[in-house]
């Protein structure tokens, strides 16, 4: 199985610019997690999905950020308008069932907005 | 909401010497997992405690779940260049939530 996977790895951006990150997450797993990482928060939950169906969207920090999972294999975040303080790496995740337990990571988007 | 406090949040050693992080929770636990994440990389699982006292080993990695479920503990016997990185301990909240600490990252000096 190729894993979780992330695009784009690395993404530079300025200010009020959108910014779209995308993650295919294992195939057969129901659950995906977006999480953001800085130095300062650590890692923190933004959103996550069952079934392709939001469940929880109270981490994401504000209405600049939005998320999708249109189908099983595809969830986008986005940022619009982006702003310097949104500088993190963004990390999919995904987990068959909740009692499994484990969440497998995808390699990350790491986000500069200058 | 759910929290849990990690320690220490550095810890640097002489390669050969043993190394543990905490983590603790002021509410009893379902169960608690444990993630590494090298410098530059994700976080990757390494275990789930699930049972009160609970007590794993992984080569010169163990796992300890405290008796009343509200801590838990990574030990490293005899560190290594490769265990560098940052251990997470991640516990799940009411809500499905996986909350992760604060992490504690592992220097090793060779």
């Amino acid at each position: 199985d190729a894993g979780v996977i992330q695009s784009p790895r690395h993404e530079v951006t300025e200010m009020g610019q959108e910014v779209t990150l995308r993650c295919k997450p294992i195939s057969g797993h129901d659950y995906l997690f977006w999480y953001r990482q800085t130095m300062m928060r650590g890692l923190e939950l933004l959103i996550y999905f069952n079934n392709n169906v939001p469940i929880d969207d109270s981490g994401m920090p504000e209405d600049r950020f939005s998320a999708k999972m249109p189908n099983a294999s595809f969830s986008t975040l986005k940022i619009q308008p982006s702003e310097p303080r949104d500088s993190a790496v963004y990390f999919c995740a995904s987990t068959l069932g909740l009692v499994v337990g484990e969440l497998f990571f995808g390699e990350g988007s790491r986000l500069t907005v200058l | 909401g759910q929290q849990v406090m990690q320690i220490p949040q550095y810890q640097h050693v002489q390669e050969g010497e043993d190394f543990t992080t905490y983590c603790n929770s002021s509410t009893t636990l379902s169960n608690i997992q444990w993630y590494k994440q090298r410098p530059g990389g994700h976080p990757v699982f390494l275990i789930q405690l699930v049972k009160s006292g609970e007590v794993k080993k992984q080569k010169r990695l163990t796992f300890q779940f405290g008796e009343a479920k509200k801590n838990s503990s990574l030990h490293i016997t005899a560190t290594q260049t490769t265990d560098v990185g940052t251990y997470f301990c991640a516990v799940m909240d009411s809500s499905y939530k996986l909350i992760f600490g604060s992490g504690t990252r592992l220097l090793v000096r060779p």
